[in-house]
């Protein structure tokens, strides 16, 4: 398996932009999670899905922050309007293993947001 | 929520032992785990220890787990440059699925 994939790897944007980030998990993983890394904060969970159902979104840190799974290949960020703090790495991991929370991470979407 | 707490740096030489602390928050945690940071990556589970383990020793790398004192650490032996990296300590909490991440430890090696 290719492991999780994330598009894009870099975006740079202008405050006020839309910003979608995606993530393909690893096929026959039943969860998937959106992290969020800055220096400041470390590494925060967002939100997270089973089963293509959000779970747990008390980390989305506020309205223009929206996430979806609308199969259990495909999950999308989006950020409407973005802003300078929202600059961050943003990570998709996926898990199904026998160890509960043993995540899967993609490589990241470092976001600039000018 | 609560903080998973590591120290943010360690610097050693190469060759020698190195070994990185965590204290984390919640008891109930069925698993604690170290994961791995290199520059540019995401993270990448190292090892974990099931909670009602005291010590787990896989290769160049020894975990030990102080229940009473909700304190974890990763002992590397031998270090290596490629060693170098940040480690996260991790746990979750009511042994669901959700992981709760530490600060991060940056592992510097020095040749």
């Amino acid at each position: 398996d290719a492991g999780v994939i994330q598009s894009p790897r870099h975006e740079v944007t202008e405050m006020g932009q839309e910003v979608t980030l995606r993530c393909k998990p690893i096929s026959g993983h039943d969860y998937l999670f959106w992290y969020r890394q800055t220096m400041m904060r470390g590494l925060e969970l967002l939100i997270y899905f089973n089963n293509n159902v959000p779970i747990d979104d008390s980390g989305m840190p506020e309205d223009r922050f929206s996430a979806k799974m609308p199969n259990a290949s495909f999950s999308t960020l989006k950020i409407q309007p973005s802003e300078p703090r929202d600059s961050a790495v943003y990570f998709c991991a996926s898990s199904s293993g026998p160890l509960d929370g043993e995540l899967f991470f993609g490589e990241g979407s470092r976001l600039t947001v000018l | 929520g609560e903080d998973v707490e590591q120290s943010l740096f360690l610097s050693v030489r190469e060759g020698d032992s190195s070994v990185i602390n965590c204290t984390y928050t919640d008891s109930s945690s069925t698993y604690l785990y170290w994961y791995k940071q290199e520059p540019g990556a995401g993270l990448q589970l190292l090892t974990y220890i099931f909670s009602n383990m005291d010590m787990k020793q896989d290769q160049r790398l020894t975990v030990l787990l102080n229940k009473k004192d909700k304190h974890l650490s990763l002992r590397i032996a031998d270090t290596q440059t490629g060693d170098s990296a940040i480690y996260f300590c991790a746990e979750n909490p009511g042994g669901y699925q959700k992981v709760t991440f530490g600060t991060g430890t940056k592992l510097q090696v020095i040749p």
